[in-house]
């Protein structure tokens, strides 16, 4: 398996655009996981999905933040329009519910916002 | 809101040594994960405990847990320059009914001087 891929791995933008973020899980895992991380507030869970429904996204820091799951592989994370204070390593992580919680992450990608 | 706490924030240890990191957590848990990142790269999962554990060893890590005090050490025995890296510790919450995401600290940064 190739892990958790997500892409970009690094975007720089300017101010108002809109900017998706992709992510693929790792086969067979059935919650996926968005996660920003900054130096000032370390890494914050946005939103999460169990079999594709999300379940909590009060980590979604405004409505300019939305995500999409539309199948068992594939996932979004899109900020519309994008602002400075965006940018950041956004990270996606799946794992397998079965008791435990163990999270496999992608390599993360680095936005920034100009 | 952040979890799990780790203390030091930063920790310079010369190779061989062993290195110790803390982390203290607010609420009731099923297990407390470490992990670890290299610099530009996603997390490592390292190692896992759950709250009815005390101890857990795995390699050259060791982990402890107290529930009564929420706080949870790992000890990195016999430490070489490839350890150097961030460690974070993330709390599974009790009572998440479902995958729940991880709640993570801002990590310990730690150098191994060769």
């Amino acid at each position: 398996d190739a892990g958790v891929i997500q892409s970009p791995r690094h975007e720089v933008t300017e101010m108002g655009q809109e900017v998706t973020l992709r992510c693929k899980p790792i086969s067979g895992h059935n919650s996926l996981f968005w996660y920003r991380q900054t130096m000032m507030r370390g890494l914050e869970l946005l939103i999460y999905f169990n079999n594709n429904v999300p379940i909590d996204d009060s980590g979604m820091p405004e409505d300019r933040f939305s995500a999409k799951m539309p199948n068992a592989s594939f996932s979004t994370l899109k900020i519309q329009p994008s602002e400075p204070r965006d940018s950041a390593v956004y990270f996606c992580a799946s794992s397998f519910r079965d008791g435990a919680n163990v999270l496999t992450f992608g390599a993360g990608s680095r936005l920034t916002v100009l | 809101s952040q979890q799990g706490e780790e203390d030091p924030q930063a920790l310079s240890i010369q190779e061989g040594e062993n290195a110790t990191m803390n982390c203290s957590y607010k609420t009731s848990i099923n297990n407390l994960q470490w992990y670890r990142q290299n610099s530009g790269r996603g997390l490592v999962h390292l190692i896992l405990i759950r709250s009815n554990e005390r101890e857990k060893h795995s390699g050259r890590l060791r982990v402890t847990l107290d529930t009564s005090k929420k706080s949870s050490s790992l000890l990195i025995t016999a430490s070489r320059a490839a350890d150097t890296a961030s460690y974070f510790c993330a709390t599974d919450e009790l009572g998440g009914g479902g995958a729940d995401g991880l709640t993570f600290g801002k990590g310990t940064h730690l150098i191994i001087q060769p």
